[in-house]
């Protein structure tokens, strides 16, 4: 079945990076367009950006821009989010989802605690 | 680029019909026809209703329909059940690869 396959709960210090991966299965992979949408405690959903796995074009919200990096591994059907310069309040739940008309396919999310 | 705007609550009664709006501007609800809409339970992961404004994926009861007027987009669910309550968020194009996201509404079954 088709699956979004997300990397394990993340613990960083304020400032450092993380790099997260997605992957994908039981569709072929170029098909579609990837998003990374978060979601803060007990706040909404917020957009990130987009990956297309067919020629690897990326693009940011402006908010993001500079500090996200959105990569793939045609290999092994992944996609990666990097965010550098973390702060508090990057703490959010990451996933990763597939634009197939709407946002079709969830990946279960990824955890990511910024602490001291 | 700005939230799309949300009521923070909605309720209604088994049985009722609820419609939730979701306000933009003529670079997102209004110039385009990429309007989706999200339901998500607490502690679960977001899953699609609604997309291109009125359109069903499979395995979505018809109870649920989505429309748009100017810069306005509404989801819409007849014969209100219990397990309808959840949050909801509205998803728009807002042109250039961009998307931009509601603030939610909470949806109460009363």
């Amino acid at each position: 079945q088709v699956q979004l396959l997300q990397s394990g709960a993340e613990v960083k210090n304020p400032g450092a990076s993380v790099k997260l991966s997605c992957k994908a299965s039981g569709y072929t992979f170029i098909t579609y367009k990837l998003f990374w949408v978060r979601q803060a405690p007990g706040q909404g959903l917020e957009y990130v950006g987009v990956i297309n796995p067919d020629g690897g074009f990326t693009d940011y919200t402006h908010k993001f821009r500079g500090r996200v990096t959105m990569t793939r591994d045609m290999s092994t059907n992944t996609v990666y989010m990097e965010m550098s310069s973390l702060r508090p309040d990057d703490t959010a739940v990451y996933y990763c989802t597939r634009n197939g008309g709407g946002m079709d396919v969830w990946g279960q999310g990824t955890t990511v605690t910024v602490s001291s | 680029q700005s939230a799309l705007t949300q009521p923070r609550s909605v309720s209604g009664s088994p049985g009722q019909s609820v419609t939730l709006s979701c306000t933009g501007t003529s670079s997102d609800i209004g110039g385009y026809n990429y309007v989706s809409w999200y339901q998500q339970h607490p502690g679960k992961v977001p899953k699609l209703m609604i997309f291109d404004v009125n359109k069903r994926p499979s395995g979505v009861p018809d109870r649920f329909s989505g429309s748009k007027s100017g810069n306005t987009a509404s989801l819409t669910i007849s014969g209100l059940q219990a397990e309808d309550e959840a949050d909801y968020y509205c998803c728009s194009f807002a042109g250039s690869y961009l998307l931009v996201f509601g603030g939610g509404t909470k949806l109460t079954v009363l």
